[in-house]
């Protein structure tokens, strides 16, 4: 089946600094992933589409020059969270499809608990 | 846009009872409907999902029912296990295009008692 790989799994960081989250489709081919945030005991929320080759397409709301997403290859997505603040604080989840033309078949990562202090 | 609205918010109910998790949706063009169980501090793993030219599925303990004329999608557990506890994600899209991004319901949680 489809795998999505993501990385770190947990991370802590200091205020001000960036973080950068990666999401990898393992055995398949991914021109589109999405990236969400989850808040405790809350929804996923989906903050950006990441498109190989070309630009994100970010969600109302989220600060595109504060959540940087670059998809540089057809199996890798990455989420860079800069200047980061302790309201940054979140549980980040990617997705990715094989079969996105049919609209079906998304594959979650394992999440990234990121922690700013 | 699309809106996702899930019931209960939380459900309890003994290990053997059966559990059923409703959700309506708004926009009639929604076409695929997954359902998700997320444990804590785990991403969502789908369980079980439909398309919109089918009325119902099922795999094994747990099923899940499509209305389309009024717009709503319901998952059944059977013979729940405490293992089944978790929270519970339904979800809607439109297929057959190059964007067919998931809104969420609301969530689930599921207590089962042994």
């Amino acid at each position: 089946g489809a795998v999505v790989s993501q990385h770190p799994s947990w991370v802590i960081c200091k205020s001000g600094t960036s973080v950068k989250i990666e999401c990898r489709s393992l055995d398949f081919q991914a021109t589109t992933m999405f990236w969400y945030r989850q808040f405790p005991k809350q929804s996923l929320m989906l903050m950006a589409t990441s498109n190989e080759g070309s630009k994100a397409t970010y969600e109302q709301g989220v600060e595109k020059d504060k959540f940087l997403i670059n998809h540089a290859s057809l199996t890798l997505s990455t989420l860079t969270v800069t200047s980061a603040h302790p309201e940054d604080s979140s549980f980040y989840i990617c997705s990715a499809s094989p079969a996105l033309d049919r609209g079906l078949g998304y594959t979650f990562g394992s999440g990234t608990r990121l922690t700013v202090v | 846009g699309e809106n996702v609205e899930q019931h209960p918010s939380t459900l309890s109910v003994q290990e053997g009872d059966s559990a059923v998790i409703k959700c309506t949706y708004s926009d009639s063009a929604s076409n695929y409907f997954p359902w998700y169980k997320q444990e804590l501090g785990k991403g969502p793993q789908l369980i079980i999902d439909i398309r919109s030219n089918v009325g119902e599925k099922k795999d094994q303990r747990i099923a899940v029912t499509l209305n389309k004329t009024a717009k709503h999608f319901s998952l059944h557990i059977t013979e729940t296990q405490p293992e089944d506890s978790a929270v519970y994600f339904c979800a809607a899209s439109i297929g057959g295009t190059s964007y067919g991004k998931l809104t969420f319901g609301q969530g689930t949680i599921l207590t089962v008692h042994p």
